[in-house]
């Protein structure tokens, strides 16, 4: 079965220093990995994914995200916090391999990003 | 940019009773997604739609629920007889195709049964 995890409820991190917001994920077959983005009375707002290639995968706003097979994990990061990174942020996995093309949510991270 | 869109934002129904969740998706997308987010809960998928027919659906999606694309730009949810525990935040979603592409969420309609 499909699985992802999201360790932290909430990450605080002082403006100007990196970030990261972890990610694991358990899939039977091929992972299809996005994260997205959730303000305040907004719609889940798509920040990058992970299909294939590159480990390392680069999307919206400076974020990026590393895909590490061993580990399954892919934890978003940016090098430097912004106090209008402040969000709710979901990771998802969709099963490559298994024919469907649901997404299976975390239970999401509260970023607060302190001035 | 283009955007998923969805209504109304919030709808108070009593148990009971009826309620259509509407959303229009972006407007080259082919397939269509309901979601669910109980308050302080997962992300849940409900329903997946392509050409006019369910492609997959969850457990959740039993007969009280129904989808529908009455014409070429609206894709709605119909929720038959509104129970308490159906109290959430729906999300419609839209992507071009499956496969790798991400899908595109709208702001969610908030809908609350008394």
């Amino acid at each position: 079965a499909q699985s992802v995890a999201q360790p932290e409820d909430q990450v605080n991190v002082a403006e100007g220093n990196p970030l990261t917001v972890k990610c694991t994920y358990s899939v039977s077959g091929n992972p299809y990995l996005f994260w997205y983005v959730q303000y305040p009375n907004r719609g889940l707002q798509f920040l990058l994914k992970y299909i294939t290639g590159d480990n390392l995968v680069k999307g919206s706003y400076g974020f990026e995200a590393e895909f590490n097979k061993s580990q399954t994990s892919f934890h978003l990061k940016k090098p430097s916090a912004l106090v209008s990174d402040s969000a709710l942020y979901f990771c998802a996995v969709r099963d490559g391999g298994s024919g469907t093309y649901k997404y299976i949510f975390g239970t999401g991270t509260r970023l607060k990003v302190l001035a | 940019e283009p955007e998923v869109t969805q209504t109304p934002s919030h709808q108070v129904t009593q148990m009971g009773q009826e309620v259509i969740l509407r959303c229009v998706p972006i407007s080259n997308h082919l397939y269509f997604y309901w979601y669910r987010q109980i308050l302080g809960q997962k992300v849940e998928f409900l329903v997946s739609f392509y050409n006019n027919e369910i492609s997959e659906k969850s457990e959740i999606f039993d007969d009280q629920f129904s989808v529908e694309r009455p014409d070429g730009s609206n894709f709605t949810l119909k929720i038959r007889s509104t129970k308490l525990e159906d109290s959430a935040m729906y999300f419609c979603a839209s992507s071009v195709v499956q496969g790798a592409y991400e899908q595109y969420f709208g702001p969610g309609t908030r809908l609350t049964v008394t």
